[in-house]
């Protein structure tokens, strides 16, 4: 089965830039899979950051933005802030229906 | 502004089945929309469980497959998740989430806690 994988942690100076990435464990990650990314803090749903690769969901402030960098989705937080400090999912769409998350990534703001 | 509750026992038995109902409300289920579940054991990250439209299409994560069933209720506004044959690897967070055209999880609700024990 395939697994999409993230980076367990991050660490990031506040006002400093940060790239996450979401990958296939086998092939590449495309604008196909429809990559979105959603910010968890602890004790609370998931809230929803970018879909369809790069576009902002309503309320998301500009600093966060989403891309394909080489055979990966990848999520740019520009100018990071202490609420910044949160986990974040990937999620892919497999096609036929199917969905599939990441593992996660735990961003430190320190 | 459409949202999402999740309703349901917190305590399930082994080899139970954990059944939990998404209630909609500020917008009609009947939308052109997929309305999913996903799950997060204590600790874990996000799995996908599956997902139904109005219609009664689904789809469902392989890996579960076997013991999920997602229905849907047009006359409640709601949706439904049995997930059978439990054990404590089923304990989790159970969300439901609404997943627009645009291929996102857009709105999601804040969630239950279903914990398997006997």
């Amino acid at each position: 089965q395939t697994v999409v994988t993230q980076e367990p942690s991050f660490s990031v100076s506040p006002g400093g830039t940060v790239t996450l990435t979401c990958g296939l464990s086998s092939g590449s990650v495309s604008t196909s899979y429809y990559p979105s990314w959603y910010q968890q803090t602890p004790g609370q749903a998931p809230r929803t950051l970018i879909y369809s690769t790069n576009t902002r969901s309503s309320g998301v402030p500009d600093r966060f933005s989403g891309s394909i960098l080489g055979n990966k989705a990848a999520l740019t937080i520009t100018g990071a802030q202490a609420d910044d400090e949160s986990d974040y999912y990937c999620v892919l769409y497999m096609g036929s229906g199917i969905w599939v998350f990441g593992g996660g990534s735990k961003l430190t703001v320190l | 502004q459409v949202q999402l509750q999740e309703s349901g026992p917190g305590l399930v038995k082994p080899s139970g089945t954990l059944s939990l109902t998404c209630a909609v409300s500020g917008g009609s289920i009947r939308s052109s929309n997929w309305w999913s579940w996903v799950r997060q054991p204590p600790g874990k990250g996000l799995e996908w469980i599956g997902e139904i439209y109005n219609s009664g299409s689904t789809n469902y994560n392989p890996s579960l497959k076997s013991r999920v069933t997602i229905s849907v209720d047009k006359s409640k506004n709601q949706f439904s998740l049995k997930l059978s044959s439990v054990t404590a690897a089923d304990t989790a967070v159970y969300y439901c989430a609404r997943v627009v055209q645009d291929y996102a999880f857009d709105i999601w609700g804040q969630g239950t806690m279903v914990t398997v024990s006997s």
